[in-house]
């Protein structure tokens, strides 16, 4: 267990759906990121939040959005779903604002649109 | 020309063999330099970290970075099954100091 909780662990649902992913960090950690990984693509990196702020954005869909609770958990918003957002997404956390020294990834959320 | 470029495999050696994984890149702004391994159905975890040029060792594992040919290996010595996964290299200290990954090289490890 790596300390980082993402749920749920599979999600399917219909193309032009919404739904939402939920990550909580391994314990002291301020920073989440989100990933997407697909088979063509490799990890992408998708937005990061730092202390409830975002702190970076990378190649996130307008149709995508987040956000960082108070208590740190994030939630990733993906809406108007399309065959093609079928994929793993990963939460990572990390003590520090950049990620220097590495993140430590949850086992992901596979998100299968049909 | 992708920021990283890593061979995707598969990769299958017998076991016992010694394994070596590359990565190149062309950002000259990354210092960072990582070794991710990630088995099936799960998340990356960290295997190695090595900031700038050098070479760092950890058990089975070697991590090299050459900056100067924008290159990174990762060795892995006597190979067991269990060491089957996929290798991902990442990297950074770029503008916005992210971690850019490569896209991971299957691994084999044949009893």
């Amino acid at each position: 267990d790596s300390g980082v909780t993402q749920t749920p662990k599979h999600l399917i649902t219909a193309t032009g759906q919404r739904v939402t992913l939920r990550c909580s960090p391994r314990s002291g950690d301020l920073s989440v990121y989100w990933y997407q990984q697909s088979l063509d693509q490799g990890l992408q990196f998708l937005i990061q939040y730092y202390n409830g702020e975002e702190r970076a954005k990378g190649n996130i869909l307008e149709r995508f959005s987040a956000q960082q609770f108070p208590d740190l958990h994030s939630e990733l918003n993906l809406s108007s779903l399309e065959l093609g957002d079928s994929a793993l997404y990963f939460c990572a956390s990390s003590t520090r604002r950049t990620g220097r020294d590495g993140y430590t990834f949850g086992s992901g959320t596979r998100l299968t649109v049909v | 020309q992708k920021e990283v470029e890593q061979d995707p495999g598969p990769l299958s050696v017998p076991e016992g063999a010694i394994v070596s994984l590359n990565c190149t890149y062309s950002n000259s702004a990354f210092q960072y330099f990582m070794w991710y391994r990630q088995y099936s159905r799960k998340g990356p975890e960290l295997l190695m970290y090595t900031y700038s040029s050098g070479n760092k060792e950890d058990g089975r594992f070697t991590a090299q970075v050459d900056k100067s040919s924008k290159y990174i290996s990762l060795f892995i010595r006597d190979s067991q099954p269990s060491d089957s996964a996929t290798y991902l290299c990442a990297m950074s200290g770029g503008r916005d100091d992210k971690i850019i990954f490569g896209k991971g090289t299957r691994l084999h490890i044949l009893p």
